[in-house]
C-alpha cells in the first residue's frame, strides 16, 4: 500500500464492543495475507493469517475475512479490550516472499 | 516475545558514522527479512535471505546499506556514512522451518536508529 504519513485512519470503540478494521490490498497475485498488531515502540505481532483459497478464518476473539473480488481484507475483534489498543496493519505476500504492508489503523479502546 | 532478537534496541549516532545492527532469528528458521519503518507508516521491505543467500534487495537499499548472513543463522545490517534520513526503526523478521513453520513472518522488537 501507499504510505500516508502520520494521518492513519483511527477507530475508537468502547470496551466490550466489536471492532472491524478494513484493509485494501494491491496485488491480485498475492496468496497469503496477515494481520499484525503493533504497540508503540515494539515490533509487529502476528495476529491471524489467511490464504487466498479461503474466505474466512477464525481465531480466538478475531476473525479475518477475505474478498478477492474487490481485494479487501477485514479484521474483526470481538469483545474489544483496552489491551487491544494498538496500530493494526494488514500485509500481503506471495509464497514466502517479502511482505507488503497496507495502511495502518489506530485502534483505541475506551474503558 | 516472538523469539526473534535484535541488538541494539536503540542507537544514536552522528551523521557520517557507520552503524551495524544484529538480528538473531527464531532457531531453525531458514528465512530472514529486514524491514525499515518510519513514524506513521507500515514496515517497508529492505532485503531477504534464505539460509546464507541474499535473494532479494529493495531499491530502498542504497549502496550505503549492506546485509549479511554468513552462516545462515544471525544477520547483520550495516549502514555506512549515515544520513538523517536513515533515522527509522529497523525490523528483522524470520520464517520457515521450526516454530510457526511456513510463511508466517515473526518480527523482532526492532532497532531504533536516530541520526543527529
Amino acid at each position: 500500500g501507499e504510505s500516508v504519513g502520520l494521518h492513519l485512519p483511527t477507530l475508537s470503540v468502547q470496551e466490550g464492543d466489536n471492532s472491524i478494521i478494513n484493509c485494501a490490498y494491491s496485488n491480485s497475485a498475492s496468496d497469503y495475507f496477515i494481520w499484525y498488531k503493533q504497540e508503540s515502540g515494539k515490533g509487529p505481532q502476528f495476529i491471524i493469517d489467511i490464504r487466498s483459497n479461503m474466505d474466512k478464518r477464525q481465531g480466538q476473539r478475531v476473525t479475518v475475512l477475505l474478498n478477492k473480488t474487490v481485494k479487501h481484507l477485514s479484521l474483526q475483534i470481538a469483545a474489544t479490550q483496552p489491551g487491544d489498543s494498538a496500530v493494526y496493519f494488514c500485509a500481503e505476500t506471495k509464497g514466502h516472499g517479502k511482505l507488503t504492508f497496507g495502511q495502518g489503523t489506530i485502534l483505541t479502546v475506551h474503558p | 516475545d516472538t523469539g526473534v532478537s535484535q541488538d541494539p534496541r536503540h542507537k544514536i549516532t552522528k551523521r557520517g558514522q557507520n552503524v551495524t545492527f544484529r538480528c538473531d532469528p527464531i532457531s531453525e528458521h531458514n528465512r530472514l527479512y529486514w524491514y525499515r519503518q518510519t513514524l506513521g507508516q507500515g514496515p517497508e521491505f529492505l532485503t531477504y535471505f534464505q539460509n546464507e543467500a541474499q535473494l532479494e534487495k529493495s531499491r530502498l537499499l542504497s549502496d550505503r546499506f549492506s546485509a549479511e548472513r554468513p552462516k545462515g543463522s544471525f544477520s547483520t545490517l550495516e549502514i555506512q556514512r549515515t544520513e538523517q534520513g536513515d533515522s527509522a526503526m529497523y525490523l528483522c523478521a524470520s520464517s520457515g522451518l521450526g516454530q510457526g513453520a511456513g510463511d508466517t513472518q515473526y518480527f523482532g522488537p526492532g532497532t531504533r536508529l536516530t541520526v543527529l
